[in-house]
């Protein structure tokens, strides 16, 4: 059984602060994804990340996937109060299906 | 476009009771699923569908069956409701290629009691 565990499992913060979110597992994905969600919603795909070592920028947040391709990271730069919500991470593994991570809630005060 | 829509939006069982979560997209999309989420569980895949007229087990298909009704409709049912079934459903489409990138509908939250 592929695992993804994230982390943190909360976080709350001050508009304008800086975070990190990151997403571990010992195995290999072929691509990881990360997706909000945000209450009584469906989660929506924010990014695609493919290649060992890739960094994705989207606005304020950069996503960069592990030389191995086994971790992720989500970096957001002065968050806002929009950006609260649940960020899950996804990896693409055997028949192409997806393994989601436990997610990661973030609340951002103004 | 509404993307993909699932009914009903909320629901309430008693133990035993039977019920059917419909599913349907407008994106023309051939693989669709059904996951549940659970807190601090992330989404768990109950079944899937690669393809009009296929069904596969996902991570957790006991206690559920599917139903693919067309290239548009994916249904999920419940015979006989227990209250480990109590969860927020979600049904998601892709496209046919090698990213698997899914949309999602806006979810079934279900109690059962």
């Amino acid at each position: 059984t592929q695992l993804l565990e994230q982390s943190p499992q909360f976080l709350s913060i001050q508009e304008g602060e800086n975070l990190t979110v990151y997403c571990n597992s010992s195995s290999v994905f072929s691509s990881l994804q990360w997706y909000r969600q945000e209450p009584g919603e469906g989660p929506v795909l924010l990014v695609t990340v493919v290649t060992g070592g890739e960094v994705k920028k989207l606005k304020r947040l950069t996503f960069q996937f592990g030389d191995a391709r086994k971790d992720s990271s989500l970096h957001i730069t002065a968050a806002q109060p929009g950006d609260t919500g649940l960020y899950l991470c996804a990896g693409a593994g055997r028949g192409n299906m997806l393994t989601f991570g436990g997610g990661t809630r973030l609340m951002v005060k103004p | 476009n509404a993307g993909v829509t699932q009914t009903p939006k909320f629901q309430v069982l008693k133990t035993g009771q039977s019920m059917t979560l419909q599913c349907a997209q407008d994106m023309n999309h051939n693989s669709m699923y059904w996951y549940r989420q659970d807190p601090g569980m992330g989404l768990r895949l109950i079944y899937y569908s690669a393809s009009e007229g296929t069904t596969d087990k996902g991570e957790v298909p006991n206690g559920y069956n599917v139903s693919r009704l067309n290239k548009r409709e994916f249904s999920l049912r419940l015979e006989s409701a227990a209250p480990s079934q109590t969860s927020v459903y979600f049904c998601a489409s892709s496209e046919t290629g090698p990213y698997n990138e899914q949309f999602f509908g806006p979810g079934t939250r279900l109690t059962v009691l």
